[in-house]
């Protein structure tokens, strides 16, 4: 079965840039996504097809995919970007998820 | 505005059938424009897509679930709903229902319900 992984914690310091990669075999083949879900509620999206923001998301959140990594790119990272983050992406019509990474501000 | 709300027991006994149910509003799951999906979520755990269902009643499932799990639509009621036979332990989880987009390679889920917390225990 196709697997996303993903680094299960990243730290940034407020105003940073954040990076959080997603890896899975020749993910730059297709498009994916990215989900916030802080604790207590539901996954949010934030990045669809590769580095498409929805309305209401802020501009630093950006997101790219090449060969086998897709990353997600929060630029001068505030504290409400404490979350966890997920990939997602998917193999024979079947929707993947990575592990997840918890992404501290400090 | 879309919204999507689930309900169902809290608490189901080992071997028997989970249902729930996915209301939408805002929207129609007779849409040709987006699936209509379930993802779970054990306690402190990763997020585990289950299945989705189309207008036309076409359905794809997670092979993980191993045949025990069934998507309906019910355009009536503008719901959605899940049956997992033969649950255990390991299906305690908070489920929702999500809209899934769909294209050239790519799915993705833009709406999500808030989500409802299951328990498999005698």
């Amino acid at each position: 079965s196709y697997e996303l992984t993903q680094a299960p914690s990243v730290s940034v310091s407020p105003g940073q840039t954040a990076s959080i990669t997603c890896s899975g075999d020749k993910l730059g083949n297709q498009y994916a996504s990215w989900y916030q879900q802080r604790p207590g509620q539901s996954p949010l999206l934030v990045i669809y097809q590769n580095n498409k923001r929805p309305s209401g998301i802020p501009e630093r959140f950006s997101g790219s995919n090449s060969g086998n990594t897709a990353t997600l790119t929060i630029s001068g990272t505030q504290a409400m970007d404490e979350a966890d983050y997920y990939c997602q992406a998917w193999d024979r019509s079947t929707v993947v998820f990575g592990g997840g990474t918890k992404l501290t501000v400090l | 505005q879309v919204h999507l709300q689930e309900s169902g027991p809290g608490l189901v006994k080992p071997s028997q059938t989970l249902s729930l149910t996915c209301t939408v509003s805002g929207d129609s799951v007779t849409s040709d424009s987006y699936y209509w999906s379930w993802i779970r979520q054990p306690a402190g755990k990763g997020l585990e897509w289950l299945g989705r269902i189309y207008r036309s009643g076409i359905t794809n499932y997670n092979p993980s679930l191993k045949s025990r799990g069934t998507i309906l639509l019910d355009t009536s009621k503008n719901q959605f709903s899940l049956n997992l036979s033969s649950v255990t332990a390991a299906d305690t989880a908070i489920y929702y229902c999500a809209r899934e987009n769909f294209g050239y390679a790519y799915y993705y889920m833009d709406v999500w319900g808030k989500g409802t917390t299951v328990t498999v225990s005698s």
